[in-house]
């Protein structure tokens, strides 16, 4: 079955360290893939996508992820974090499929909860 | 400001209502989506429109009704609420750069 997995539901990091977010996701057909941020009550907002080319992809507030086949993954990290990354990220993943409005369904991930601590 | 307008952004329900959430988007896009959203479950598709006069199930739609009324409307319902559905909702659109644009959510609880 196609599924998107997120390790770990809760990281924490000092401010001005290494930011890593875990995404694997099972599928043989490389699909399209997407990390989304939520800031408290609020809805998500897009951070970046893969859909095809460069397998390292840049997004807004510094964040970056790269597309690794033969890994199945999607790490989403940041080379040094603020206080203004807290947040719950997602992951999610549009599976190959028909040529329809159900082909751009989104799968997501259960999201991981980043907390920067000072 | 172009996006997604979601209405009500709060409600309390008793067991037995119906509601109806109302969303509207100024987009242009084909495709919308009802998600909810749990804790430790991450978004969970309800319903969703291809295009304007089709809706299909995703993958929790007991206790939901959707209508696309048109290419900028689409609408959740509720017609008799349980206390499982206490949740937060969220509306989306997609269009051919396949990213989603997200509402901003109805915080949903049924006592």
């Amino acid at each position: 079955a196609q599924s998107v997995t997120q390790l770990g539901s809760h990281v924490s990091v000092s401010e001005g360290a290494l930011v890593l977010l875990r995404c694997n996701y099972s599928s043989s057909v490389p699909p399209y893939l997407f990390w989304y941020v939520q800031y408290p009550n609020q809805g998500l907002q897009l951070l970046l996508k893969y859909t095809t080319g460069a397998t390292l992809v840049k997004g807004i507030n510094g964040f970056e992820a790269e597309f690794k086949k033969s890994e199945t993954s999607f790490h989403l990290t940041k080379p040094s974090a603020h206080m203004s990354d807290a947040a719950e990220y997602f992951c999610a993943v549009r599976f190959p499929g028909k040529a329809s409005g159900s082909a751009r369904q989104l799968t997501f991930g259960s999201g991981t909860q980043l907390t920067v601590l000072p | 400001n172009a996006g997604v307008t979601q209405t009500p952004k709060f409600q309390v329900l008793k067991t037995g209502q119906s509601m109806t959430l109302q969303c509207a988007q100024d987009m242009n896009h084909n495709s919308m989506y009802w998600y909810r959203q749990d804790p430790g479950m991450g978004l969970r598709l309800i319903y969703y429109s291809a295009s304007e006069g089709t809706t299909d199930k995703g993958e929790v739609p007991n206790g939901y009704n959707v209508s696309r009324l048109n290419k900028r409307e689409f609408s959740l319902r509720l017609e008799s609420a349980a206390p499982s559905q206490t949740s937060v909702y969220f509306c989306a659109t997609s269009g051919q750069t396949y990213g989603y644009t997200f509402g901003s959510g109805t915080r949903l609880t049924v006592v």
